[in-house]
């Protein structure tokens, strides 16, 4: 079946470590994008991808990381700038930008 | 860029009652406009969309109707079910502009369907 499979589904960081979520698809999308969650909250861009080996920053990009060297693939740093990295994280792709998303289940990142 | 504000943020209904979400946005480029439904730990997950050049869409007990002069959007669901409850997400994409094919959510509805 196609999808998109974000890995793990928990993760848990001390503070000044850097951390990598994996996002990967097989639904042959062009565009894929992070977005962060807070409780009681929407959804924020942190970074998009329209295509391989290219990506910008979306409204939150401060303090994390992406690289787009495969179709299939758009892994998120979080680095130890970000202050604060607690949320959940969800990666999401699309044919191409300006079409209709399909998100992954998501990672919760909590700092210890 | 775009921003989306959506109403109400909680909504309780009776099994069978209709709820109706509502939501406006800024960019009158925007031209793309889905809903998502949200569960408890889980992604979103796409439940009906709409594009500008269409006033009503629906799909079951699921509407979505769109006013581009007024700018809002709304989201029908009729006969409301205990497993609607969820969270719900509007969203709107621009067609132009910085924003260009970003999806912009709005805050979210908590829809709680009691049996």
């Amino acid at each position: 079946d196609g999808g998109i499979t974000q890995s793990p589904k928990y993760l848990f960081r001390k503070e000044g470590q850097n951390v990598t979520l994996s996002c990967e698809q097989n639904l042959n999308h062009d565009a894929m994008y992070w977005y962060r969650q807070d409780p009681g909250q929407g959804l924020r861009l942190i970074y998009y991808s329209q295509i391989v080996n290219d990506f910008q920053k979306g409204d939150i990009a401060e303090g994390y990381s992406v690289s787009r060297e495969k179709k299939e693939s758009f892994p998120l740093t979080v680095t130890s700038a970000q202050k604060n990295p607690t949320a959940f994280y969800l990666c999401a792709s699309s044919i191409k930008i300006n079409y209709g998303y399909t998100f992954g289940s998501g990672t919760r990142l909590t700092v210890v | 860029g775009e921003n989306v504000e959506q109403h109400p943020s909680t909504l309780s209904v009776q099994e069978g009652d209709s709820a109706v979400i509502k939501c406006t946005y800024s960019d009158s480029a925007s031209n793309y406009f889905p809903w998502y439904k949200q569960e408890l730990g889980k992604g979103p997950q796409l439940i009906i969309d709409i594009r500008s050049n269409v006033g009503e869409k629906k799909d079951q007990r699921i509407a979505v109707t769109l006013n581009k002069t007024a700018k809002h959007f709304s989201l029908h669901i009729t006969e409301t079910q205990p497993e609607d409850s969820a969270v719900y997400f509007c969203a709107a994409i621009p067609a132009g502009g910085t924003s260009y094919g970003k999806l912009t959510f709005g805050q979210g509805t908590i829809l709680t369907v009691h049996p």
